[in-house]
């Protein structure tokens, strides 16, 4: 089974901080995601990595940044948290790029960021 | 514009009863059409993709492409279907990137 390994289930953070949420996948996928998930918005595409040291910007890109230095390992930082960052951020990884009927996109638990 | 429309935020049904989750959907190609399923406390997962033409846990969806829907249906609903449901599109004109609706959170009631 694909595993995809959020290190932090729930964090509290204050504004102004640099925040780190990691995400580890075993299954050695080219292909990592990072989303964000609000109610009533769905999920939105933050950055997406097609190898080490690629990255592209999705929807919602602002204030977000991320780092793929290992091919399991994808991570996604803000740089000085702010309130509207509240939220549920989920990470995925697949075999090849983007959704078709032959790949599935694996998701990891979540990490709910709360910044006060 | 590419467009993914669930218009349900809530749907509650009785056991035993009809279950459909709406998806109505915006594109100028040809998408492919998912169905994604969050259960409480666990991660979001892939129900079911239209070209697959498939049943998985009683679910079921078809394209309409004159009606631009992928709804999803389950004759008789369970307990343990209480979910997040969300419906998604790829293709082309988005690079093969999901979009999403929504959500439709369904709670079935005993």
């Amino acid at each position: 089974d694909v595993k995809v390994t959020q290190s932090s289930r729930y964090l509290v953070k204050r504004t102004g901080e640099k925040v780190f949420l990691e995400c580890v996948q075993d299954m050695d996928h080219e292909n990592m995601f990072w989303y964000r998930q609000d109610p009533g918005l769905g999920l939105r595409l933050i950055y997406f990595s097609y190898d080490v040291k690629m990255k592209e910007k999705g929807d919602i890109p602002e204030g977000y940044s991320v780092s793929r230095e290992k091919k399991e390992r994808f991570s996604l930082i803000l740089e000085s948290a702010s309130t509207n960052q509240t939220s549920m951020y989920l990470c995925a990884s697949s075999l090849v790029p983007g959704a078709t009927s032959g790949n599935t996109i694996y998701f990891g638990e979540g990490s709910w960021l709360t910044v006060v | 514009a590419q467009r993914v429309t669930q218009p349900e935020k809530l749907l509650s049904v009785f056991k035993g009863a009809p279950v459909e989750l709406k998806c109505n959907y915006s594109y100028s190609g040809s998408p492919e059409l998912f169905w994604y399923v969050q259960y409480s406390r666990q991660r979001l997962q892939l129900l079911l993709r239209h070209i697959s033409r498939e049943s998985i846990k009683g679910f079921t969806a078809d394209l309409n492409k004159g009606e631009t829907s992928f709804h999803l249906k389950k004759p008789f609903a369970q307990e343990e279907d209480s979910a997040m449901y969300y419906c998604a599109l790829s293709g082309a004109d988005s690079n093969y990137q999901l979009i999403w609706g929504a959500g439709t959170k369904l709670i079935i009631k005993p």
